[in-house]
């Protein structure tokens, strides 16, 4: 079966830069997508189709994929950006399979 | 406004059955492919099934294959998965979620199964 590996945690100071990777074979091959999820709540989209952003989701948020690593990549981290981010993938024959997650702290 | 209301989690014995329903509303349904994704206590999400707009498509992962059934009603704008033969490991929060565009843009609030005796 298809596998996403992600770094378990990124620290990030306020203001600083924040890059997530999600690994898998031939990634770039594939779309890929970004969720947030805070405690307590559901996933939110923040990224789809590898680099566009859904309505309402701030600029500072920014992906890319090329050959086998996704990147998300979050420019001027906030406070309320700290939460646990996965990456998403979709292939004809596995639907969407999910990356093992990342918990962002920002110091 | 698009909303979706999973219903029907609980406690449940191993080897029992449960099944779930997702009601949804202000979106066409019948023009989007839908998915459950779990969510076991502290762990990451998993894409257990998915089913086309038509119904003419459907996902299930290995781990679920055989025990679970996906379906969907358009003229009732719902979306259900039959859960049997249910196993500790099956214990999570269940989310319901529309698919666009190859990412899930819009999750439910989750209902939680546990499977225990």
């Amino acid at each position: 079966s298809y596998e996403l590996t992600q770094p378990p945690s990124v620290s990030v100071s306020p203001g600083q830069t924040a890059s997530i990777t999600c690994s898998g074979d031939k990634l770039g091959h594939k779309y890929v997508c970004w969720y947030q999820q805070k405690p307590g709540q559901s996933p939110v989209l923040v990224i789809y189709q590898d680099r566009k952003r859904p309505s309402g989701i701030p600029e500072r948020f920014s992906g890319s994929n090329s050959g086998n690593t996704a990147t998300l990549t979050i420019s001027g981290t906030q406070a309320m950006d700290e939460a646990d981010y996965y990456c998403q993938a979709w292939d004809s024959s596995t639907a969407g399979v999910f990356g093992t997650g990342t918990k962002v702290t920002v110091l | 406004e698009v909303q979706l209301v999973e219903s029907g989690g609980g406690l449940v014995k191993p080897g029992g059955s449960l099944r779930l329903s997702c009601a949804a509303s202000g979106f066409t349904f019948s023009s989007y492919s839908m998915n459950w994704v779990r969510q076991a206590p502290g762990k990451g999400l998993e894409c257990v099934s998915s089913i086309s707009s038509s119904s003419s498509y459907i996902y299930y992962a290995d781990s679920v294959k055989g025990r679970f059934t996906i379906s969907r009603d358009n003229a009732k704008n719902s979306l259900y998965l039959q859960m049997n033969s249910l196993r500790a490991e099956d214990t999570a929060v269940y989310y319901c979620a529309r698919e666009y565009q190859q990412g899930c843009d819009y999750w439910g609030q989750g209902t939680l199964v546990t499977v225990s005796s």
